[in-house]
């Protein structure tokens, strides 16, 4: 089965900290997604990459960034946090075109204080 | 560009009524239509899709939508429910045709079951 695994579970940071998201996926999945969950809002996506050392910005890409320096990893840096930032961040993977399912990671819910 | 609304926020059923969970779209073209669940502590799981063809699409755990391009809407039916549906339901748009496109979600509705 596909695993999609995010580096931690639960993050506390303090404003203006850089801060690093990683995701590990073990199926050489083409096309990697960071969404940010808040309620009320659904999932809203940052950042995708369909290949590495490739990105595209999503709907709310400000004040983030991406890595994707080998084809199983898709990190998201935030370059100084703000309080804002708090949320659930889900990573999410996908072997090819839109046919195909998202397999999502468990999740990191980050704090910023 | 295509967005997704889900007019309920929250619902509460009665285990063994029936479900049907709104979704509305908006798309110039026939999208690509999902229903994903996100159950308490656990990650997302796709429940079932839609691309073209017969408009009622049968997914897992029983449930089932239809896409009427009319209404633009993609609702999730369920005859009986279950007490551990309840969840975290969210539909989802994509457009285009090519491994570069994005899946749009809407803001979910979260299911209560009563025993």
């Amino acid at each position: 089965d596909v695993k999609v695994t995010q580096s931690s579970r639960y993050l506390v940071k303090r404003t203006g900290e850089k801060v690093f998201l990683e995701c590990v996926q073990d199926m050489d999945h083409e096309n990697m997604f960071w969404y940010r969950q808040d309620p009320g809002l659904g999932l809203r996506l940052i950042y995708f990459s369909y290949d590495v050392k490739m990105k595209e910005k999503g709907d709310i890409p400000e004040g983030y960034s991406v890595s994707r320096e080998k084809k199983e990893r898709f990190s998201l840096i935030l370059e100084s946090a703000s309080t804002n930032q708090t949320s659930m961040y889900l990573c999410a993977s996908r072997p090819g075109t839109l046919r195909e399912k998202l397999f999502f990671g468990s999740g990191t819910q980050l704090s910023v204080l | 560009a295509q967005s997704v609304t889900q007019p309920d926020i929250h619902i509460t059923v009665s285990e063994g009524a029936s479900l049907e969970l709104r979704c509305n779209y908006s798309y110039g073209a026939t999208p690509y239509l999902f229903w994903y669940v996100q159950s308490p502590g656990q990650g997302l799981q796709l429940l079932l899709k839609y691309f073209s063809g017969d408009t009622l699409v049968q997914g897992i755990k029983g449930f089932e939508a239809e896409f009427k391009r009319s209404q633009s809407s993609f609702n999730l039916r369920k005859p009986s429910v279950h007490w551990s549906d309840a969840a975290e339901y969210f539909c989802a748009v994509g457009a285009g045709r090519t491994s570069y496109d994005k899946v749009i979600f809407g803001p979910g509705t979260s299911l209560s079951v009563i025993p």
